[in-house]
């Protein structure tokens, strides 16, 4: 019974393709997120959705659409796949982002290597 | 722009050893802070949480936070080569980034048996 769950664990398309991650979380939390993790290994936050509401939405390329159908479900859709947009993509849930003790879980990640 | 700095390392130390972690953070009214290990190829996993100043611990984690001096650090007693794995700080920020963390680069730690 994973808490946070991404499908697909990894992902190889070239240059120019549309893709999509999706992720789910069973915990009930309100809010999700999506990091982008490099090869450097930065863990930089993308978009942030509470209870289906965007909250958070980094510089990050109008190519990446983020869309929550409910709160248990974030996902991305990345347009014109670019060499710079290999890297590792985190989903993460929280209970909620607005209270101070608030912790966030992260799923297992998607692996996306454009070629 | 929000920072959190951490030494890249690598840090080595023998097994059995404390590791000493360190982080410090530019925004002075941040109020939340974690620590998480991320092994090579996995996701980060939460290790520690503190918000108030002073000591917290857990089994061998203990964590350290310093708000006046914008610092926070792990301590890791008894070092165990299970321990080796990348840790990541972060830190949330109050006010209107609510919802946000900035994690720092990691430490990499490496213990010897």
């Amino acid at each position: 019974d994973t808490a946070v769950s991404q499908t697909p664990k990894y992902l190889v398309t070239q240059m120019g393709n549309d893709k999509s991650i999706k992720c789910e979380q069973n915990l009930g939390h309100d809010t999700m997120y999506w990091y982008k993790q490099d090869s450097k290994k930065f863990l930089k936050i993308m978009f942030s959705y509470n209870n289906k509401e965007l909250i958070i939405n980094e510089t990050v390329p109008n190519r990446f659409s983020p869309k929550s159908p409910d709160k248990a479900h974030l996902n991305l859709h990345i347009n014109s796949l670019e060499l710079g947009d290999s890297a590792v993509y985190f989903c993460a849930s929280s209970q909620d982002g607005g209270i101070v003790t608030d912790t966030q879980y992260f799923g297992p990640g998607t692996r996306l290597t454009v070629l | 722009q929000k920072e959190v700095e951490q030494n890249s390392g690598p840090l080595s130390v023998p097994e059995g050893a404390i590791a000493s972690l360190n982080c410090t953070y530019s925004d002075r009214v941040s109020q939340s802070f974690f620590w998480y290990r991320q092994y090579s190829g996995k996701s980060p996993e939460l290790i520690m949480s503190i918000y108030s100043n002073g000591d917290k611990e857990d089994g061998r984690f203990t964590a350290q936070l310093n708000k006046a001096s914008q610092y926070v650090s792990l301590l890791i007693r008894d070092s165990q080569p299970s321990d080796s794995a990348t840790y990541l700080c972060a830190v949330r920020h109050s006010g209107a980034g609510s919802y946000q963390l900035t994690f720092g680069k990691g430490t990499k730690l490496s213990v010897i048996p």
